[in-house]
């Protein structure tokens, strides 16, 4: 059972350069996360997504897209970098929440490095 | 969204109980609280969720009072390898999913 895996765990990009991450899931789980977290920081919420096919703005969505088209499969765009999204990027899923005594808990991915010069 | 406050860091020694408070004042009727451990390098680890009064699993201890606007990490006997930052997090059972992390608490264990 590998959990949350992501891809590439490191990269460096040029600035106005492409690239997209990519975080899978092998739990069945409905939601998914993406997340920043810079030195000295806690986690930014970038975008998530409640099932396939949608997704939702975080706390800091700019200059970044993402999308959802299958259920265990979450992708994060980004378009043109830049330095100032040089950071370490987490992915998380989750059950769907309801009530009842459900896990409410997120599995996180190691992580992706990456960084814009 | 529940904002929540902890310390952003404690010093303790190897051995000692560890107690991580975390304020939560408008926290809504259909919202847990869940806590986290996350190590350097490393994802977030989920450790432990609660609604009230008390819940112990293998890792640690919550502790939650009637009025809920607060609860108490505890970490029995730490360890060097307790070393991490500790996040609370409030989740709520219905509408907003997206869940906000706060800077958490670094938690340093000495010899």
């Amino acid at each position: 059972n590998a959990g949350v895996t992501q891809t590439p765990k490191f990269r460096v990009l040029k600035t106005g350069q492409s690239m997209t991450l990519l975080c899978a899931q092998d739990m069945n789980h409905e939601y998914m996360y993406w997340y920043r977290q810079d030195p000295g920081m806690g986690l930014r919420l970038i975008h998530y997504s409640v099932g396939e096919g949608t997704t939702a703005k975080g706390e800091v969505p700019d200059g970044y897209n993402v999308s959802r088209l299958k259920k265990q499969n979450f992708l994060l765009g980004l378009e043109s970098a830049a330095p100032s999204q040089t950071s370490v990027y987490f992915c998380a899923s989750s059950y769907s929440i309801g009530t009842g005594e459900e896990y409410y808990g997120y599995t996180f991915g190691s992580g992706t490095r990456l960084t814009v010069v | 969204l529940a904002k929540t406050t902890q310390p952003i860091s404690m010093d303790s020694y190897e051995g000692q109980e560890v107690n991580i408070t975390c304020s939560h004042n408008n926290i809504a009727t259909n919202d847990y609280i869940t806590w986290y451990q996350q190590f350097p390098s490393q994802g977030p680890r989920f450790i432990i969720q609660g609604y009230k009064t008390k819940v112990t699993n293998e890792v640690a201890s919550l502790f939650i009072p009637a009025d809920r606007k607060s609860s108490t990490l505890s970490l029995p006997r730490v360890s060097l390898s307790d070393t991490a930052v500790y996040y609370c997090l409030v989740v709520t059972t219905s509408g907003t999913y997206k869940y906000i992390f706060g800077t958490g608490t670094r938690l340093k264990v000495l010899a």
